[in-house]
């Protein structure tokens, strides 16, 4: 299994307060990725990262901020957490684009997940 | 983004080859599907990638027309470990356009 881990696995907090989740590699990949997954939606992509310093939103960003200062850690912080934001969040690592004409997709290794609760 | 579609269940028994199709009519020319498979309380775990026509591992085959409109994730031979949610994803990594769907949610019975 890819060398990835996520901090805490299990977390409740109160509406309000901020929160910091932690996702670490060990594989030295390029790309890093934060989702989270609520019933009936799938996976939705929050931010993203393709370097250190370098991020992007993803789908569903409003209320969430990330920082990844050195190319193992991409944390994700909720400034003031919402009962909306109850959920099971992943983060997931890539290595980076392969050589080519076309673009290729390099398969995302996922993390054990972080179940947040907001009360 | 291109969107898929896929069945939200399925049920089979075991021994049975399972067939799950995925629609992804907007597919653009740099994208690949790819698909997933996860367990309860567990990330997912990448299954298998196509980019045309058919590519086959240790643990399933994919087949792609030549339109690459819609993918059929085909598992030989399901046994009960097979019970999971399988998700296609349709992308790549020029501007990290992805989305996954829903899954399809397969059940294997005794």
């Amino acid at each position: 299994d890819a060398g990835i881990t996520q901090s805490p696995r299990h977390k409740v907090t109160e509406t309000g307060t901020p929160v910091t989740l932690r996702c670490h590699q060990t594989e030295n990949h390029r790309y890093m990725y934060w989702y989270r997954q609520d019933p009936g939606h799938g996976l939705r992509l929050i931010h993203y990262s393709y370097g250190v310093k370098d991020t992007d939103k993803g789908e569903v960003s409003d209320g969430y901020s990330v920082s990844r200062s050195k190319t193992e850690d991409f944390l994700l912080t909720l400034e003031s957490a919402t009962s909306s934001q109850t959920s099971v969040y992943f983060c997931a690592i890539s290595p980076s684009t392969l050589a080519g004409a076309i673009d290729s997709y390099n398969e995302q290794f996922f993390g054990p997940g972080t179940r947040l609760t907001v009360l | 983004l291109a969107k898929t579609t896929q069945p939200i269940s399925m049920d089979s028994y075991e021994g049975q080859e399972v067939n799950i199709t995925c629609s992804h009519n907007n597919i653009a020319t740099n994208d690949y599907i790819t698909w997933y498979q996860q367990f309860p309380s567990q990330g997912p775990r990448f299954i298998i990638q196509g980019y045309k026509t058919k590519v086959t591992n240790e643990v399933a085959s994919l087949f792609i027309p030549a339109d690459r409109k819609s993918s059929t994730l085909s598992l030989p031979r399901v046994s009960l470990s097979d019970t999971a949610v399988y998700y296609c994803l349709v992308g790549s990594n020029y501007g990290q356009n992805f989305v996954f769907g829903p899954g399809t949610r397969l059940s294997v019975l005794p």
